[in-house]
């Protein structure tokens, strides 16, 4: 049962233009959500986050959306750049402490920046 | 910054050995995490730890077990290495509620 799902494998955008990635989620204990970018040979990198008591959360390119109603969270990257390919995950957790803090995680999207 | 170390970047073993895979972290975090990722299937988490000497089991913990006898070092053992265990793993650790911190992880290849 996965409940974190990125259902696009891949997404292919142009220099410049805006990349957007996907996330759906089902549990509704979920109340924090991540976004982590992965390079070959890397460890994930954390990019940002959003609670659930917002909907929107920006830092300098990238902007994370979070419809909560919808259970759709998604990641807009402008402008996109080439050093911007990799694989991004979504992630999430719930409420509370201790086990709480686990994250799951989706299966990513690799986007591609074509110069 | 963050600096969370893995011991080694590659290791290949053969089957039925123990395998160890150490992960270091410099920043105090409570909380401690291993993951394997693998085609297709994403991050996948085996254990974690929110103490000194405190562990749980993640989503696919079997064959594997965990280690934590000090805060700053978190230790995933394989006790019989087996071919399906091939893959790379990535440790993390963060504090409290906070994002976690991944170290560049092991691609371990059991043969």
């Amino acid at each position: 049962d996965q409940q974190v799902k990125q259902n696009s494998p891949s997404l292919s955008v142009q220099e410049g233009r805006i990349s957007i990635l996907n996330c759906d989620y089902t549990n509704s204990m979920f109340d924090y959500f991540l976004w982590y970018k992965k390079y070959p040979a890397e460890g994930p990198t954390f990019l940002i986050s959003i609670s659930s008591i917002k909907d929107k959360n920006e830092d300098g390119r990238f902007t994370v959306f979070l419809n909560k109603s919808a259970k759709h969270l998604s990641l807009h990257i402008v402008p996109s750049q080439p050093g911007d390919s990799a694989v991004y995950f979504c992630a999430a957790s719930g409420r509370g402490g201790g086990s709480n803090y686990k994250l799951t995680f989706g299966k990513g999207t690799l986007l591609t920046v074509n110069p | 910054d963050v600096k969370v170390t893995q011991s080694s970047r590659y290791l290949v073993k053969r089957t039925g050995e123990k395998v160890f895979l150490e992960c270091v972290q410099d920043m105090d975090h409570e909380n401690m995490f291993w993951y394997r990722q693998d085609p297709g299937l994403g991050l996948r988490l085996i254990y974690f730890s929110y103490d000194v000497k405190m562990k749980e089991k993640g989503d696919i913990p079997e064959g594997y077990s965990v280690s934590r006898e000090k805060k700053e070092r978190f230790s995933l053992i394989l006790e019989s290495a087996s071919t399906n265990q091939t893959s790379m793993y990535l440790c993390a650790s963060s504090l409290g509620r906070g994002p976690q911190h991944f170290g560049d992880g092991t691609r371990l290849s059991i043969l």
